[in-house]
């Protein structure tokens, strides 16, 4: 699976859209790019995925390059539920079962 | 149930005790995973079942540990004459098909070797 680069902290203010980038440049034409971010003491939690479009969900925006080499993640209206360690991932046709590597992320603060 | 469940939350072990580290999945779900999360880390692939079949086992770090998912529902990740480095929050996870939209995580079992 392609590596993934992701800054390594941020910081947003309450209310205002969080953007999460993710450098992938090694990405192959197969590999679907995912989200998934960690809340203190818990498990990691799904956020979306895609392949090349741009996707939206109830959680969150996926945008994804035309070239695929990166892709942000929007958060459109951050809330203090939403400090966390976001993981930006890219795996390999997902219908076969392989495994994520989720690298270190982004740490993600957001202030009051 | 209505998540993934893992039990205990907390562990503690001392250098060479043998754990055993209990999943149950959603009921239902066909793929399981367990990982590896040391302090400030990023998740680390240990093992994946499909059903009662261990697909994958690469990531498991040394002889020492060994999952099983013998009727393919619960798991059990054993972690025989445990160390130091072996303390880490061991994370299992669970989907229904094979994960294309993505994977429910339990909260975790905390192992801490002393």
């Amino acid at each position: 699976d392609a590596k993934t680069t992701q800054p390594p902290s941020m910081d947003c203010a309450e209310g205002r859209a969080a953007n999460l980038p993710c450098n992938h440049s090694t990405i192959s034409g197969n590999e679907y790019v995912y989200w998934y971010r960690q809340i203190h003491s818990q498990g990691p939690q799904y956020i979306i995925h895609g392949l090349k479009n741009n996707e939206t969900n109830e959680m969150a925006s996926l945008i994804i390059t035309e070239d695929r080499k990166s892709s942000t993640l929007i958060l459109p209206h951050a809330t203090l539920r939403d400090t966390a360690v976001y993981y930006c991932i890219v795996r390999v046709n997902p219908n076969t079962g392989n495994q994520f590597y989720f690298g270190t992320g982004t740490s993600l603060t957001v202030i009051p | 149930g209505a998540g993934v469940s893992q039990s205990p939350r907390y562990k503690v072990a001392k250098r060479g005790q043998d754990v055993a580290l209990r999943c149950d999945p959603i009921s239902g779900h066909v793929s399981l995973f367990w990982y590896q999360q040391a302090l400030g880390q990023g998740p680390e692939f240990l093992t994946y079942f499909q059903n009662e079949a261990q697909l994958d086992k690469s990531g498991l770090p040394s002889d020492r540990f060994f999952a099983e998912r013998p009727e393919g529902s619960v798991s059990t990740l054993k972690i025989q004459r445990t160390q130091q480095e072996d303390s880490a929050v061991y994370l299992c996870a669970s989907s229904l098909g094979l994960g294309r939209y993505g994977y429910t995580f339990g909260s975790g079992t905390r192992l801490t070797v002393v």
